[in-house]
């Protein structure tokens, strides 16, 4: 089975601190996505990565960087954290399009929930 | 306006109904997604669709490209379907527009 692994359930911090949400996937899967949820917006792309070393911004990329150094791993970062920052935290890995096994089919981990003080 | 907007938003009902949940979208897309979130946040992927209707034991999904309407149907619901069902519309590449959620509870 696909495993798709965030370090952190649960962390507190303090407005101004950097923060680093770390996202390891076990499948091989080209594409990377982070996503925050909050009540009555639902999940919402920040960013996303189709390969190692490539990075796009998504919807609401202000505030976060991202780092993918490895294929397996896709960290985001908040530089320096503020309140309005406090939210789930979900990544989530596919395969690519042109692999031969696509089926479009994400896999999530089960989120980081970042509060910011 | 959202570019998906399900509906209803909350919907409960009794073990063994027949639930149905709507979503529309008002973007181009490649495909729309299904999927399913359980209390504490990990979500699953049920369908991903991009014409006509998938099945996957008791849950249907379809999709009407030219209403632009996409439908997950549960039959003999169980209280364990009791979850928060996403719609997602694609318009490419994976990237993905999201709806609310509908938070479904089947009550025993």
């Amino acid at each position: 089975d696909v495993k798709v692994t965030q370090s952190s359930r649960y962390l507190v911090k303090r407005t101004g601190e950097k923060v680093f949400l770390e996202c390891v996937q076990d499948m091989d899967h080209e594409n990377m996505f982070w996503y925050r949820q909050d009540p009555g917006l639902g999940l919402r792309l920040i960013y996303f990565s189709y390969d190692v070393k490539m990075k796009e911004k998504g919807d609401i990329p202000e505030g976060y960087s991202v780092s993918r150094e490895k294929k397996e791993r896709f960290s985001l970062i908040l530089e320096s954290a503020s309140t309005n920052q406090t939210s789930m935290y979900l990544c989530a890995s596919s395969l690519g399009m042109t692999s031969g096994s696509y089926t479009g089919e994400l896999f999530f981990g089960e989120g980081s929930r970042l509060t910011v003080l | 306006k959202n570019e998906v907007e399900q509906s209803p938003q909350n919907l409960t009902a009794q073990e063994g109904e027949f639930i149905t949940i709507n979503c529309s979208y008002s973007v181009g897309i490649s495909a729309l997604h299904w999927l399913q979130q359980h209390p504490g946040g990990g979500i699953v992927s049920l369908f991903m669709l991009s014409s006509g209707k998938k099945k996957h034991g008791r849950l249907i999904a379809t999709i009407n490209i030219q209403e632009k309407h996409s439908s997950l149907h549960i039959t003999a619901s169980h209280p364990r379907d009791s979850a928060v069902y996403i719609c997602a519309a694609e318009g490419g590449a994976q990237k993905l527009v999201f709806g609310q959620g509908t938070r479904l509870t089947i009550n025993p």
